[in-house]
């Protein structure tokens, strides 16, 4: 079936440690995002990117990296200058120029900072 | 700037229906979206509207757009237990503008 996969759905991370976050979609979808959400606040955009080999900050991006190598791939790197990263990583896509601009979401990754 | 505000938590009797309000700063929003999201999942689209309608229905989901007052609604008919998740309201200027959140309102379900 198509879809969004994130992986890994929980992670924890000593203090000072990068972590990379897997989003990976068979879906065909131009566009991807990373979303960050944190208890009782909206989404907010970390990065996205609308073709291979290209992506944009978005309006939380310091501390973080990504790549987008593949179509099918988007992953996150949380490096050790995100200052607060404890949150829920939810990935997402998009057709470019559909009529709605609809986003299809992953399960989301759990990261814990210990 | 742009804004997308709604209450945090609402809590509705089984079988009664649920009102979840939304207010958006940007009044050239084009796009008006709610999603659902369920415990420890992604969010789904449940459904939208486009700023140029006042209403959409669709089975036990009524949407209601005021764009004079920038507001938008939506109305469960009938609330089940499985409705319980919490409901993002979401906006942007075209189909290839970035989508703008909430914060997301919690329904809770009470017998």
């Amino acid at each position: 079936d198509g879809g969004i996969t994130q992986s890994p759905k929980y992670l924890f991370r000593k203090e000072g440690q990068n972590v990379t976050l897997s989003c990976e979609q068979n879906l065909n979808h131009d566009a991807m995002y990373w979303y960050r959400q944190d208890p009782g606040q909206g989404l907010r955009l970390i990065y996205y990117s609308q073709i291979v080999n290209d992506f944009q900050k978005g309006d939380i991006a310091e501390g973080y990296s990504v790549s987008r190598e593949k179509k099918e791939s988007f992953p996150l790197t949380v490096t050790s200058a995100q200052k607060n990263p404890t949150a829920f990583y939810l990935c997402a896509s998009s057709v470019a120029g559909t009529v709605t601009g609809e986003l299809f979401f992953g399960e989301g990754s759990r990261l814990t900072v210990l | 700037g742009e804004d997308v505000e709604q209450s945090l938590f609402l809590s509705v009797r089984e079988g009664d229906s649920s009102v979840i309000n939304c207010t958006y700063t940007d009044s050239s929003s084009t796009y008006l979206y709610w999603y659902k999201q369920e415990p420890g999942a992604g969010l789904q689209l449940l459904t939208y509207i486009f700023s140029n309608m006042d209403m959409k229905q669709d089975q036990r989901l009524t949407v209601l757009l005021n764009k004079k007052d920038k507001h938008l609604s939506l109305r469960i008919a009938d609330t089940q237990t499985g409705d319980s998740a919490i409901y993002f309201c979401a906006e942007s200027k075209s189909s290839a503008s970035k989508i703008i959140f909430g914060s997301g309102t919690r329904l809770s379900i009470r017998p």
